[in-house]
């Protein structure tokens, strides 16, 4: 089955630690986004990729890292420069930017919660 | 000021209600129009799209886009219960890269 696959689905770190986030997709898509979820709040946009080895910072990049070796992967670093990390972060992943194609289909993995003990 | 206004509710209505769910915006620029679903713990998936202004009607969902109040709609007909989830609303356009900006989402829940 095509999808996205985020891993791992809870995620504990103690302050000053890094963590990365993991984002596959095998629906061949070109266009790979990370959002931060908080209650009360949209989804807010960190980091988006068009094309392998390139990506734009979103609304609320700071704090955060990305990289885009592979066309099916899009990992996540959240740094200990992130002030406050813990979110339900979400990976999606479009044929194009959204409205390119007239679709704005945005598909979204199952995300990943992280928390800062 | 928030670009897009979403009441979060919870809005909890019985089984077999219309629901209305809506969201208003400030930028005139916004051109795509987008509803999606979210359940508990997972990823939203998308459940409406509408182009400018107009209504769009799929099964017992309908949209409802009016540019001139900056203002969009979801109508539920013969809620179920399998419908309470969170409803987000995102609008984007060529002025941002159509890059989407969301909602807050809007809490629902239908009581059998």
């Amino acid at each position: 089955d095509g999808g996205i696959t985020q891993s791992p689905k809870y995620l504990f770190r103690k302050e000053g630690q890094n963590v990365t986030l993991s984002c596959e997709q095998n629906l061949n898509h070109d266009a790979m986004y990370w959002y931060r979820q908080d209650p009360g709040q949209g989804l807010r946009l960190i980091y988006y990729s068009q094309i392998v080895n390139d990506f734009q910072k979103g609304d609320i990049a700071e704090g955060y890292s990305v990289s885009r070796e592979k066309k099916e992967s899009f990992p996540l670093t959240v740094t200990s420069a992130q002030k406050n990390p813990t979110a339900f972060y979400l990976c999606a992943s479009s044929i194009g930017i959204a409205g390119v194609l007239g679709t704005g289909e945005l598909f979204f993995g199952e995300g990943s919660r992280l928390t800062v003990l | 000021q928030k670009e897009v206004e979403q009441d979060p509710g919870p809005l909890s209505v019985p089984e077999g209600a219309i629901v209305s769910l809506n969201c208003t915006y400030s930028n005139s620029a916004f051109q795509y129009f987008m509803w999606y679903r979210q359940y508990s713990r997972k990823g939203p998936e998308l459940l409406m799209y509408t182009y400018s202004s107009g209504n769009k009607e799929d099964g017992r969902f309908t949209a409802q886009v009016d540019k001139s109040s900056k203002y969009i709609s979801l109508f539920i007909r013969d809620s179920q219960p399998s419908d309470s989830a969170t409803y987000l609303c995102a609008m984007s356009s060529s002025e941002y890269g159509n890059k989407l900006v969301f909602g807050a989402g809007t809490i629902l829940r239908v009581k059998s």
